[in-house]
């Protein structure tokens, strides 16, 4: 168990919907990170918080949008959603930023779109 | 730009014998370098990485990995693999650039280990 927990573990729905992705870090972890990995394209960096503050974006398409809250959970919101965006979605979490430290992953959140 | 490669998308071997798993890396800079492991339906689980000292890395599962800074290269090894390394591994390096210190992952090396 890495510590980083992710809801739901599957999703459903259908074109056009939203859905809201939910992440939380280990404890003390102030980075977040998420990531896309879908069949064709590997693991896409999508995009970090830092204590509650937007770091880096990725390809992260305009229909995507994410926050971290002050108890340093973070959510990844999707929306308008299409085919396409079927894909693994991952959480990773970092204490701090250091780049000598690993990222701790979740499980993922698997989305289905029909 | 921070970037890996891995070369095969699959290695196959049979079980009792040696892996090894190839990346190469592309860094401005002193390199920051992960091996990362995914089992089906799983997240990932970090294995090793290098930072700096040695050139031989060991990891979690009887893994390893050599950093050879004139080949730019970071190849995970095992000296004997069993059937349940049977996954899928990404190589990854920390992207150095301002406000941020994410993982740039290579495209995976799928493993097979037969018996």
């Amino acid at each position: 168990d890495s510590g980083v927990t992710q809801t739901p573990k599957h999703l459903i729905t259908a074109t056009g919907q939203r859905v809201t992705l939910r992440c939380s870090p280990r404890s003390g972890d102030l980075s977040v990170y998420w990531y896309q990995q879908s069949l064709d394209q590997g693991l896409q960096f999508l995009i970090q918080y830092y204590n509650g503050e937007e770091r880096a974006k990725g390809n992260i398409l305009e229909r995507f949008s994410a926050q971290q809250f002050p108890d340093l959970h973070s959510e990844l919101n999707l929306s308008s959603l299409e085919l396409g965006d079927s894909a693994l979605y991952f959480c990773a979490s970092s204490p701090q930023t250091g780049i000598d430290t690993e990222a701790f992953f979740g499980q993922g959140t698997r989305l289905t779109v029909v | 730009a921070q970037s890996v490669a891995q070369p095969e998308d699959q290695v196959n071997v049979a079980e009792g014998n040696p892996l090894t798993v190839k990346c190469t890396y592309s860094v401005s800079g002193n390199p920051y370098l992960f091996w990362y492991v995914q089992y089906p339906n799983r997240g990932l689980q970090f294995l090793l990485k290098y930072i700096t000292g040695d050139n031989l890395v060991k990891g979690s599962y009887g893994f390893e990995a050599e950093f050879n800074k004139s080949q730019t290269s970071f190849h995970l090894k095992k000296p004997s693999a069993l059937v349940s390394d049977s996954a899928l591994y990404f190589c990854a390096v920390r992207e150095r650039a301002y406000n941020t210190d994410k993982l740039i992952f290579g495209t995976g090396t799928r493993l097979q280990v037969f018996p």
